[in-house]
């Protein structure tokens, strides 16, 4: 079975900084897909962005960036520019492509120093 | 272009009583599916639905069960309510169903039982 696993309960960054949350995961297929969810304090989940295994290029979605290492099974994410918006939790998912179902980390409380 | 929405947003319900969760997903969407999110267990996937067929279930009792209609609107029903059931319970819908699709998420359903 898939696991997802995020190391970090909870980070703290400075506005303007630059931040990493860490995301492993298990998994014995070769495709699959990626994401990371931001969810703020109305708890409605938004994408932040996705990768697909099968791309080597690390996604890049305006000041959020990722380190995919297929290999070690790796998938971080890079926030850049840090701004008191990006306070939330954010969310590690993995998804197959036979499966329709997200398997989800335990999430990184992310806070932003003013 | 609206996007999906859960009702009711809130609600209190007491042991053993039942209830409906219903989901409208986005407009083109045929792909729905439901997570379960607890502070003690994280998100979990409970069941995926594309036109109309259960494609995905998750590890849950046979107490909790849903459907989905014919213009891909979503209800899910959880009886004998339990106060571990307590949760917040978000839907979320995806254009064709393929699992490289993005999936957009409502805003929840707050589930309190008492």
């Amino acid at each position: 079975a898939q696991t997802v696993t995020q190391s970090q309960p909870e980070m703290s960054v400075q506005e303007a900084e630059t931040v990493t949350l860490s995301c492993t995961y298990d998994t014995s297929e070769s495709d699959y897909y990626l994401f990371w969810y931001k969810q703020p304090p109305s708890r409605q989940m938004i994408l932040v962005i996705r990768q697909e295994a099968y791309k080597q290029q690390n996604a890049t979605e305006n000041r959020f960036s990722v380190n995919f290492q297929k290999a070690a099974k790796s998938f971080s994410l890079k926030i850049s520019d840090s701004q008191l918006g990006d306070a939330a939790m954010y969310f590690c998912a993995y998804r197959s492509r036979s499966n329709y179902q997200l398997i989800w980390g335990a999430g990184t409380k992310l806070i932003i120093k003013p | 272009k609206a996007g999906v929405t859960q009702t009711p947003r809130y609600l209190i319900k007491t042991r053993g009583q039942q209830v409906t969760l219903s989901c409208s997903p986005i407009s083109g969407h045929r792909s729905v599916s439901w997570y379960q999110q607890t502070p003690g267990q994280g998100l979990q996937f409970l069941f995926e639905y594309f036109s109309e067929t259960q494609r995905n279930k998750g590890n849950f009792p046979g107490r909790f069960s849903g459907r989905q209609f014919s213009n891909s609107r979503s209800e899910m029903n959880v009886s004998t309510l339990e106060l571990g059931d307590s949760a917040l319970y978000l839907c979320a819908s995806s254009l064709e169903g393929s699992s490289g699709n993005t999936i957009y998420f409502g805003e929840g359903s707050w589930l309190t039982v008492v």
